[in-house]
């Protein structure tokens, strides 16, 4: 089965508000990767978190190693935020990542 | 971010031509990864490299495609006879170290086969 599972697949929100974004996985992870995938294909590394907080500009990544989930919050969503988050950890040292299907973000105006 | 960089971005073959596509890691990265994402963003792992040596690939990759990553040469994958169900983004990651590190995407080359 899909090792990891992203929730919601899709989210719209108005500008300004903030979005919570979920990442669970089944298997243990000894690194955990946020990314960010716009229109276009390209793929940008937001945070790298396989455990505890980690803050970036308006990004917080939360994860809690022993549950098997991480979150992504972004404060004030702007419309470029608007693309796919993707969350992909690592299960073993030495491995390829484990990617979700994505969080769809549309912030409107 | 990051600099890894891929050719061409886009690709457009028939069914049985050969579809190659290139990849240059970040400068120092000794490990590279190719991944396949699909139109339902789903990933597939297709093989990966540390320095000219295959670490590990699935068994697609070994049937109908090949791969190498020459030293002081790009890196390099090649479906030997593409066919329809190929048609998707190929992304190329490097990373310091083979686990527990970050990966580096490049852009990707998105392929069509007709």
């Amino acid at each position: 089965g899909q090792q990891v599972q992203q929730s919601p697949a899709s989210l719209v929100l108005q500008e300004g508000e903030n979005a919570e974004l979920q990442c669970n996985f089944s298997s243990t992870a000894t690194q955990l990767q946020w990314f960010y995938q716009s229109p276009g294909g390209s793929l940008v590394s937001l945070l790298s978190n396989p455990s505890g907080t980690k803050h970036t500009g308006r990004l917080t990544s939360t994860t809690v190693t022993k549950e098997r989930r991480s979150s992504l919050h972004i404060s004030s969503s702007q419309t470029t935020d608007s693309g796919t988050y993707l969350c992909a950890i690592d299960p073993n040292s030495g491995t390829y990542q484990r990617f979700g299907t994505g969080t769809k973000l549309q912030v409107v105006p | 971010n990051s600099k890894v960089i891929q050719t061409p971005r886009y690709l457009v073959k028939g069914q049985g031509q050969k579809a190659k596509m290139r990849c240059i890691p970040e400068k120092g990265h000794p490990v590279v990864f190719w991944y396949q994402q699909n139109k339902n963003n789903e990933f597939k792992f297709l093989i990966n490299f540390q320095n000219q040596e295959v670490l590990q690939q699935i068994d697609m990759t070994e049937k109908r495609f090949s791969a190498e990553c020459p030293s002081n040469s790009p890196c390099s994958l090649e479906i030997q006879s593409s066919e329809a169900g190929d048609s998707a983004l190929y992304l190329c990651a490097s990373s310091l170290l083979l686990g527990g590190r970050e990966q580096y995407f490049g852009p990707g080359t998105r392929l069509t086969v007709l």
